[in-house]
């Protein structure tokens, strides 16, 4: 049973270029999570997609963020003309859709933006 | 809306010797209740959770917690402290639509021998 993957596990980028992280949930886990979490603070909550449907955005997602799921398989999380301020660790994580409320994260990727 | 408070920052404790966080919340709605760890540039992984029924849960490690609603807690404990526990603690709060999980600033625990 293979857990949640995140690719790459870390990313160096100059501002204002374009990134793109991808997560690969837990097989058969109908709802998968990104969250964000900077340096000392708990996770933030970003979005989240039940099967291929994006359900709920935070106001943190800008314009420049965004998030999809083809197929309701993987997901990809694209920023936009990268920002200082975007640098984090960024989490997945998925859930199975019934009978369970916990959330499975993967060992996620940091984004250092120079 | 739901908040979630992680009094301690940082706790150090001896090794062998017990442990106690102590998370505290808010919500308005149905109430979820979550403690992760986080080893240094790791993810989450999940030491115990409380859905309903029993109010005292024992999750993986020998960790424990009380769900208190009175006191609006869920602290965690565990009698016997090793070097390898050394990490960060977060309490999670769950229950909205969609179950995305509010969490705590986070706890860092360091065990000294």
């Amino acid at each position: 049973d293979t857990g949640v993957s995140q690719d790459p596990r870390h990313k160096i980028t100059k501002r204002g270029q374009n990134v793109t992280f991808r997560c690969d949930p837990i097989s058969e886990h109908n709802r998968l999570y990104w969250y964000r979490q900077t340096l000392g603070q708990g996770p933030e909550f970003l979005t989240y997609f039940q099967n291929e449907a994006q359900l709920e955005k935070s106001r943190l997602l800008s314009d420049r963020f965004s998030a999809e799921r083809p197929k309701g398989s993987f997901s990809t999380l694209e920023i936009q003309r990268t920002e200082q301020g975007d640098s984090a660790m960024y989490l997945c994580a998925s859930s199975p859709r019934q009978g369970a409320y916990e959330q499975y994260f993967g060992p996620g990727t940091r984004l250092t933006v120079t | 809306a739901q908040s979630v408070t992680q009094l301690d920052s940082q706790v150090p404790v001896f090794e062998e010797a017990p442990v106690e966080l102590r998370c505290n919340y808010s919500s308005s709605v149905s109430v979820y209740l979550f403690w992760y760890v986080q080893y240094p540039n790791q993810g989450l992984q999940l030491l115990l959770k409380y859905l309903s029924g029993s109010t005292l849960v024992k999750g993986i490690n020998g960790f424990e917690a009380e769900f208190n609603k009175s006191q609006t807690s869920f602290h965690l404990r565990k009698p016997s402290v090793h070097i390898s526990d050394t990490a960060e603690y977060f309490c999670a709060l769950g229950g909205t639509a969609g179950n995305k999980l509010t969490f705590g600033g986070g706890t860092r625990v360091l065990v000294k021998p």
